[in-house]
């Protein structure tokens, strides 16, 4: 069974602090890893996608994969009220008819 | 603009009754999924299709069934409902191999008496 954990917390940080998530997953062939943010009551949206390992930075947001430790972070930096929400770690291994497998979600929460 | 549609927000049914959910998508995606999402289990996957007339089961089948006739609509299937089927159904659609953004509708919420 190919698992992807995160903490589910709730993550509780300051307005302007960095927010750190992380997630592990089993499955060695996993090649794609994406971070999904989900607002209560909303459907996920994504926000980060990453392919290679090291970082990848778009605004705010910085996700860092780790193959060999089969660990992807992501970061918040400047971390504001609206972005108190649930974040999904999602893995796939992009083989033909294979789907998304998706973490528990960690529950963030920016206090101002 | 991209969009997923699924039909109903919110259903309430009684227990033994057939359940339909619609999905369709606009973007001529070939792969469409159907998660359930419920509090401290997260997104779990009932069935996905990766082309018309064909499906694949997900880690949590049982109970449940699919049809996709045409591209653009995936349908989920309840044959005989249950309680514990009450859930936040969500459908979702992909472009090809699942290395890109998956597009989510906006889910069902269905409650099972």
């Amino acid at each position: 069974q190919k698992e992807v954990e995160q903490n589910s917390g709730p993550l509780s940080v300051p307005e302007g602090a960095i927010a750190s998530l992380n997630c592990t997953y089993s499955d060695r062939g996993s090649q794609s890893f994406f971070w999904y943010r989900q607002y209560s009551g909303k459907s996920p949206e994504l926000i980060m996608s990453i392919y290679s390992n090291g970082d990848k930075e778009d605004g705010r947001f910085t996700a860092q994969l780790n193959k060999a430790s089969q660990y992807v972070s992501l970061l918040i930096r400047d971390s504001q009220p609206s972005d108190s929400a649930t974040y999904l770690c999602a893995v796939n291994s992009n083989q033909a008819g294979t789907a998304l497998i998706f973490g528990k979600g960690t529950t963030l929460s920016v206090s101002s | 603009d991209v969009k997923v549609t699924q039909s109903s927000r919110y259903l309430v049914k009684r227990t033994g009754e057939k359940v339909f959910l619609e999905c369709v998508q606009d973007m001529d995606h070939e792969n469409m999924f159907w998660y359930r999402q419920d509090p401290g289990l997260g997104l779990r996957l009932i069935y996905f299709s990766y082309d018309v007339k064909m499906k694949e089961k997900g880690d949590i089948p049982e109970g449940y069934s699919v049809s996709r006739e045409k591209k653009e609509r995936f349908s989920l299937i309840l044959e005989s409902a249950s309680t514990s089927q009450t859930s936040m159904y969500l459908c979702a659609s992909i472009e090809g191999l699942p290395t890109g953004e998956l597009f989510f509708g906006e889910g069902s919420r269905l409650t099972v008496l």
